[in-house]
């Protein structure tokens, strides 16, 4: 069975304090890893696909990356609008769903 | 940008009653989703729909939910007798052709209904 675990549950920055969000997942087979950007109330906002171990991918200060086990999202020089919640999730080959972790929820202080 | 449209954006019931949720996805695309969220849980996974049939469901998805594309436009998510543990945010997402589903495009998420169950 599909499984997604992401760690922390919770993390703290000050604002320009970099660090990174862990994602630990096990499919079958991967068709693809996402991350999602979610506010409180609102549905998930896509931020990143990624496809295969080695790849990278980078907006403004988020930059994504894939192992055959984990991915990380790194965020550099956070701003406190960075505050949200912070999704990965997989999807396997020949699939319809997309599976969810809980998320880390990330706080930025000014 | 398009964006799918849920409506209600709450609902209060009563439990027992049925309940329907609605959502418009973006107008080209093809596959459907619905997905949940209890508060301070993880997102997730209901059903999919292509073609006019469920695609693929998870074991939260019992006999109480139906989901309906009435005409060319509405999603619909139906609960027929609702319990307290239904109590949650749904929503409703959409992807576009089948090129899109294999290549991992995004998922387009609606800003939810949030169902309470009393």
């Amino acid at each position: 069975e599909d499984q997604v675990t992401q760690s922390p549950e919770a993390l703290r920055l000050q604002e320009g304090e970099s660090s990174s969000l862990n994602c630990s997942y096990t499919v079958s087979g991967l068709r693809g890893l996402f991350w999602y950007r979610q506010d409180p109330g609102k549905g998930p906002e896509f931020l990143f696909t990624l496809y295969s171990a080695g790849e990278e991918k980078e907006k403004e200060r988020l930059k994504a990356t894939l192992t055959k086990k984990e991915s990380f999202l790194h965020i550099t020089a956070p701003k406190p609008e960075d505050s949200a919640t912070y999704l990965c999730a997989v999807r396997d080959t020949g699939g319809f769903k997309t599976i969810f972790g809980a998320g880390t929820r990330l706080f930025v202080k000014a | 940008e398009p964006e799918v449209t849920q409506t209600p954006s709450h609902q209060v019931t009563q439990m027992g009653q049925e309940v329907i949720l609605r959502c418009v996805p973006i107008s080209n695309h093809l596959y459907f989703y619905w997905y949940r969220q209890i508060l301070g849980q993880k997102v997730e996974f209901l059903v999919s729909f292509y073609n006019n049939e469920i695609s693929e469901k998870s074991e939260i998805f019992d006999d109480q939910f139906s989901v309906e594309r009435p005409d060319g436009s509405n999603f619909t998510l139906k609960i027929r007798s609702t319990k307290l543990e239904d109590s949650a945010m749904y929503f409703c997402a959409s992807i576009g052709d089948r090129s899109s589903l294999y290549a991992n495009e995004k998922l387009f998420f609606g800003s939810g209904t949030q169902l309470s169950v009393l």
